[in-house]
């Protein structure tokens, strides 16, 4: 059975940094085709794309956020750990831990989806 | 702004067809595969159609996707209560170096 869960402060201030952990289990990230990564919520709105660790420990980020962003991985822990700096109000959201999947007949870090989804946790920023 | 254009607002009754369009251009969609994910309220979205029209195991095939050039559609075929929820596209986007999301299409059953 395939579980991922995030874990982190949910409440931070402006300008501080927020660390968010993702401890999955079921699969490895070892494994051929898998990543893991993040997309966050805000309150009533759309679903935006931030990180994603791959399986050959290739990593890519959200051009947007890229600066703000840093994503590793602990192999001992089954854990993926994404940091994020400077947060500001707007960054208020919930933010979901997800496994993704390479696509048969695919190769290149484009090929996934995301197949499975942690939770999610609710990350305020306020001072 | 999303990079995706979906209606808002979709609606049906029971046992009803209705059907879910999800816009893009030449540098999404028109070159990449579409995935499509159902977010019932108040919990994680859940992966429901992904390479265009492949459900994965456990989606009812009263679910189905397809695309046609810069755009792809959802269908919900034999519509049920527990149908309504919000339903997001998305896929690679070429020109952001990144997965791109429709806005959303929050679904009433009637």
């Amino acid at each position: 059975q395939i579980t991922l869960k995030e874990s982190g402060p949910t409440l931070v201030k402006p300008t501080q940094t927020l660390t968010l952990t993702c401890t999955f289990s079921g699969f490895s990230l070892s494994t051929s085709g898998v990543g893991v990564g993040w997309i966050r919520q805000p309150p009533e709105k759309a679903l935006q794309w931030l990180a994603l660790f791959y399986w050959d420990d290739d990593k890519r980020y959200s051009p947007s956020l890229k600066s703000r962003l840093t994503i590793t991985k602990d192999t001992s822990k089954n854990q993926v750990v994404l940091t994020m700096t400077n947060m500001d109000p707007v960054d208020t959201a919930t933010y979901y831990c997800v496994l993704a999947r390479r696509r048969a007949s695919c190769s290149g870090g484009r090929c996934y989806y995301f197949e499975y989804w942690g939770q999610g946790t609710l990350v305020t920023v306020s001072s | 702004q999303s990079v995706l254009t979906q209606p808002p607002s979709a609606s049906g009754t029971p046992g009803q067809r209705v059907t879910i369009s999800c816009s893009g251009s030449t540098s999404n969609i028109g070159r990449e595969t579409v995935i499509w994910y159902q977010q019932l309220p108040g919990t994680a979205p859940k992966l429901l159609i992904y390479n265009d029209n492949q459900r994965p195991t456990g989606v009812p095939d009263r679910f189905s996707g397809s695309k046609s050039g810069t755009s792809a559609s959802l269908a919900i075929s034999g519509l049920r209560s527990e149908d309504e929820a919000d339903y997001y596209c998305s896929t690679w986007g070429d020109s952001l170096n990144g997965w791109v999301f429709g806005g959303g299409t929050k679904l009433t059953v009637l």
